[in-house]
């Protein structure tokens, strides 16, 4: 079965830092893999998702992926948060005839003004 | 307004009474799934529907039933809830092709 890491559970930051949150998950084959935000209080939100072609996937709100195939990884970049940053950050993968989904535990950014 | 909804939003219960949390989505979405997501856990995948009467198993099905038998909804049932199924539950839907998922605001359920 496919399993997704998230490193950084608890990321501290103050504003205009850059940020990078990493994403790395086990599967062999084909995969389609996506960022979500949730914040406070709201439901899951897409930022980002990569299915093919440049390896480097612009979302909104500024915020950047990089799909390195051969580390199995998909990190989150924002070369400077702003407060409103401040969110739960879940990285997804779909596997299997892209029906199957599995989730990382998820990273909570906390940034101070 | 193209939306996910979830009914109930809050519910408490007691052991063994069954319940149903509805979602509805108004965007013809064929695919519809279901998550509960715990505080160190994520979001883990209950059961998924790729269209009308296609349901399979996510990664922690035990305790719930699915059916979908219209598009539009795909209802969660819980035969005989117990207190580990206490979590904020959310469903969402994607188009055939996409996978990009539309999630519903989520259920809170807590079971005693």
């Amino acid at each position: 079965a496919q399993s997704v890491s998230q490193h950084n559970h608890h990321v501290i930051l103050s504003e205009a830092a850059s940020l990078e949150l990493g994403c790395n998950y086990s599967y062999g084959g084909t995969v389609n893999l996506f960022w979500y935000v949730q914040y406070p209080g709201q439901h899951l939100q897409l930022l980002l998702k990569y299915f093919s072609g440049d390896p480097l996937v612009k979302g909104i709100k500024g915020f950047e992926a990089e799909f390195i195939k051969s580390k199995f990884s998909f990190n989150l970049r924002k070369p400077s948060v702003q407060w409103s940053d401040t969110a739960e950050y879940f990285c997804a993968v779909h596997t299997g005839g892209y029906q199957k989904v599995t989730f990382g535990i998820g990273t909570k950014l906390q940034v101070i003004p | 307004e193209a939306q996910v909804t979830q009914n109930p939003r809050y519910l408490i219960t007691v052991t063994g009474k069954k319940l149903t949390v509805t979602c509805s989505q108004n965007m013809n979405h064929e695919y519809m799934s279901w998550y509960r997501q715990d505080p160190g856990l994520g979001l883990r995948q209950i059961y998924y529907s790729m269209n009308v009467e296609v349901t399979d198993k996510g990664d922690v099905p035990e305790g719930y039933k699915v059916s979908r038998k219209e598009k539009r909804n795909f209802p969660l049932i819980l035969e005989s809830p117990s207190p580990n199924q206490t979590s904020l539950y959310f469903c969402a839907s994607s188009p055939t092709g996409s996978n990009e998922q539309f999630f519903g605001p989520g259920t809170r359920l807590t079971v005693l």
